[in-house]
């Protein structure tokens, strides 16, 4: 079975752009969430989707975004990029909710310059 | 809201030596706890829960955690680690109702000493 994919892994953009992440998880799951990782701030939570509904959000601002589509594959969006917005992104996926297992795949790197 | 504490950074041990690393967390009914390991350049890999039940539980790679409700802890522990054990290990605290994903605690680096 194959495990979570998230594409691209390194990316390196510029202040003030925008990037599109994507995620595909594990056949048969249904939800998707999406965490920031950071040496200052750890890992956070962004938001959760299921059922190409987000169901729960992070305390993030409105410049993340993401989406859900019918075959569960999800993709997060960052506009107007920030040198703050450098992370490891990281997608997990499970079957029901986030209480099952979250298997998570190996992240985006994203550098702003 | 739910917090989760590690007090340790960075914890070294040898090879052959035991372990434990620590977890608190802050959460007013019973939480579902986890714990993850992130060897580096990877994504996290879940090493075992905890939701109800029998308080010590067993994971994977022969790691167990033991959920003391009257400390609000649920530390991990090892009996003989592996050099292949270094890594970066989290806990986290799920609350109920996935209102708010996973909130993980900071992290604990592991160090095997030869």
């Amino acid at each position: 079975k194959a495990g979570v994919t998230q594409t691209p892994r390194y990316l390196i953009k510029t202040r003030g752009q925008q990037v599109t992440l994507s995620c595909s998880p594990i056949s048969g799951h249904r939800s998707v969430s999406w965490y920031q990782q950071t040496p200052g701030q750890g890992l956070q939570f962004l938001f959760e989707y299921f059922s190409e509904t987000q169901r729960n959000k992070g305390n993030f601002p409105g410049r993340f975004s993401g989406r859900q589509f019918s075959n569960s594959r999800s993709e997060m969006n960052v506009s107007t990029l920030e040198l703050g917005d450098s992370a490891l992104y990281l997608c997990a996926s499970s079957l029901e909710s986030s209480y099952n297992e979250q298997f998570f795949g190996p992240g985006t790197r994203l550098t702003v310059l | 809201a739910q917090s989760v504490t590690q007090p340790d950074i960075h914890i070294t041990v040898s090879e052959g030596a035991s372990l434990e690393l620590r977890c608190n967390y802050s959460y007013g009914a019973t939480p579902y706890l986890f714990w993850y390991v992130q060897s580096p350049g990877q994504g996290l890999q879940l090493l075992l829960k905890y939701f109800s039940g029998d308080t010590l539980v067993q994971g994977i790679k022969g790691f167990e955690a033991e959920f003391k409700r009257s400390q609000s802890s649920f530390n991990l522990r090892k009996p003989s680690v592996h050099w292949s054990d270094a890594a970066e290990y989290f806990c986290a605290v799920e609350g109920g109702g996935g209102a708010d994903g996973l909130t993980f605690g900071k992290g604990t680096h592991l160090i095997i000493q030869p």
